[in-house]
């Protein structure tokens, strides 16, 4: 149980498109998720926190308008990188927190997906 | 707060020996402590987990010592296999309300055959 599954796992894009990546919880409702960027040997770094229904929560440094977060329903969350820069190249990897279970602390992530922008 | 690193400490472990990965929180206030397991190229994986009001906790190879006077957490894990090898993270965080999960550097773990 509690699987979280990421779409695409790869994306290779130009500079100045945009970018969507999807986060599912599949066997599971997830009233949180979460965001994170993690760039090659350093930890993850939490961009922001989606709550189903309402605005994400950003964090410090991260531009709202620039990493658009949508949280539609209690399975699914998308993160848009709009206007892509090199910079952005990461491995962006979701996490979701089970609603009403036994613990509701515990986060489980999903697979990250590889954004390269050229 | 979060850690940043560019060079992840690394830990050599034989095959078969006990292996001991240690971490330094950060948040006096943080009552709910994970350890994951990152695999190159994949999402970090639950290890095991530990609340604040015990200070030793066994898994399954697995055993997870928290030391709140220092703010230091341990992760053991015996008999260590090839298949051990990947970065081991600790994250702290609040339980309950808003969970903001803060991660530690990351110790790179190679299993030596």
């Amino acid at each position: 149980g509690a699987v979280v599954s990421q779409h695409p796992s790869r994306v290779i894009c130009k500079s100045g498109t945009s970018v969507k990546i999807e986060c599912r919880s599949l066997d599971f409702q997830a009233t949180t998720m979460f965001w994170y960027r993690q760039f090659p040997k350093q930890s993850l770094m939490l961009m922001a926190t989606s709550n189903e229904g309402s605005k994400a929560t950003y964090e410090q440094g991260v531009e709202k308008d620039k990493f658009l977060i949508n949280h539609a329903s209690l399975t699914l969350s998308t993160l848009t990188v709009t206007s892509a820069h090199p910079e952005d190249s990461s491995f962006y990897i979701c996490s979701a927190r089970v609603y009403g279970g036994k613990n509701t602390d515990t986060q489980y992530f999903g697979p990250g997906t590889r954004l390269t922008v050229l | 707060g979060e850690s940043v690193g560019l060079h992840l400490p690394t830990l050599s472990v034989q095959e078969g020996d006990n292996s001991i990965i240690n971490c330094a929180y950060s948040n006096s206030a943080s009552d709910y402590f994970i350890w994951y397991k990152q695999e190159s190229g994949k999402g970090p994986q639950f290890i095991i987990d530990i609340r604040s009001n015990m200070d030793k906790r066994q898994g399954q190879r697995v055993t997870v010592l928290l030391n709140k006077t220092v703010k230091h957490l341990s992760l053991q894990i015996a008999a260590t296999q090839p298949g051990d090898s990947a970065v081991y993270f600790c994250a702290e965080n609040l339980s309950g309300g808003y969970q903001k999960v803060t991660f530690g550097t990351g110790t790179k773990l190679q299993v030596i055959p």
